[in-house]
């Protein structure tokens, strides 16, 4: 177990509505990635945050945004729905500190199971 | 976006096989991981790479990172039950202060009892 939660485990969302998406990192942890993962398919990074300010953008529209707070707990929200949107949803938090930051390891939530219809 | 090249997409094979499978890239990354994926569950960390020609071992799994730093294989030796399930290769760079990580699309073992 890695001490990243996440919540909910599954949700079901219609076309256009939006969603939000919560993550709890590990104890420590300052710097929180999102990722997706589409069936059959390896994750794709989404962005990442670090000291509440997001620092990295993978190639996803502005309708996909995040938020981190104080205590590192992190929120993924996703406006407009698209079919398309239909993925497990990762959230992975890694302790960016002085020179062991470059090779801390990214510890991976279980995911949130998205269902578009 | 960008993905790693993974091979092979599925493997299987009977208990007690080794089992090899690699990771190519036409760009370069600094660093090499590989995770494991269990139905229902997140990537776990296995084995990261920090060094061009680096082999380090992780019980049955050893990990290489290729001189050239576009590619690293993973082989599992003497292979039991539990070791199904999806292998993911992820390459990392360094970006500003922090780092993303590039997934290769997957291998999905089957052992066989």
């Amino acid at each position: 177990e890695t001490g990243v939660t996440q919540s909910p485990t599954h949700l079901i969302k219609t076309r256009g509505q939006q969603v939000t998406l919560r993550c709890s990192s590990q104890s420590g942890h300052n710097t929180v990635s999102w990722y997706q993962q589409a069936l059959g398919q390896g994750p794709q990074f989404i962005f990442q945050y670090y000291r509440e300010e997001e620092n990295g953008r993978g190639n996803f529209p502005p309708r996909f945004s995040g938020l981190q707070f104080p205590n590192y707990s992190s929120e993924l929200n996703v406006n407009a729905l698209e079919l398309d949107d239909s993925a497990l949803y990762l959230c992975a938090s890694r302790d960016w500190a002085g020179g062991a930051g470059y090779n801390s390891p990214l510890h991976f939530g279980n995911g949130t199971r998205l269902t578009v219809t | 976006g960008q993905q790693l090249n993974q091979s092979p997409q599925s493997m299987f094979i009977q208990e007690g096989e080794d089992v090899s499978m690699n990771c190519t890239s036409s760009s370069i990354f600094n660093t090499w991981l590989w995770y494991k994926q269990d139905p229902g569950e997140g990537p776990v960390l296995l084995i990261a790479l920090y060094k061009a020609g680096e082999l380090t071992s992780n019980g049955r799994l050893t990990a290489q990172f290729g001189i050239t730093r576009k590619d690293s294989f993973l082989n599992i030796s003497a292979s039991i039950p539990s070791d199904v399930g999806i292998y993911f290769c992820a390459g990392r760079r360094v970006l500003g202060s922090g780092s993303r990580l590039t997934f290769g699309e997957g291998t999905q073992l089957t052992v066989n009892p």
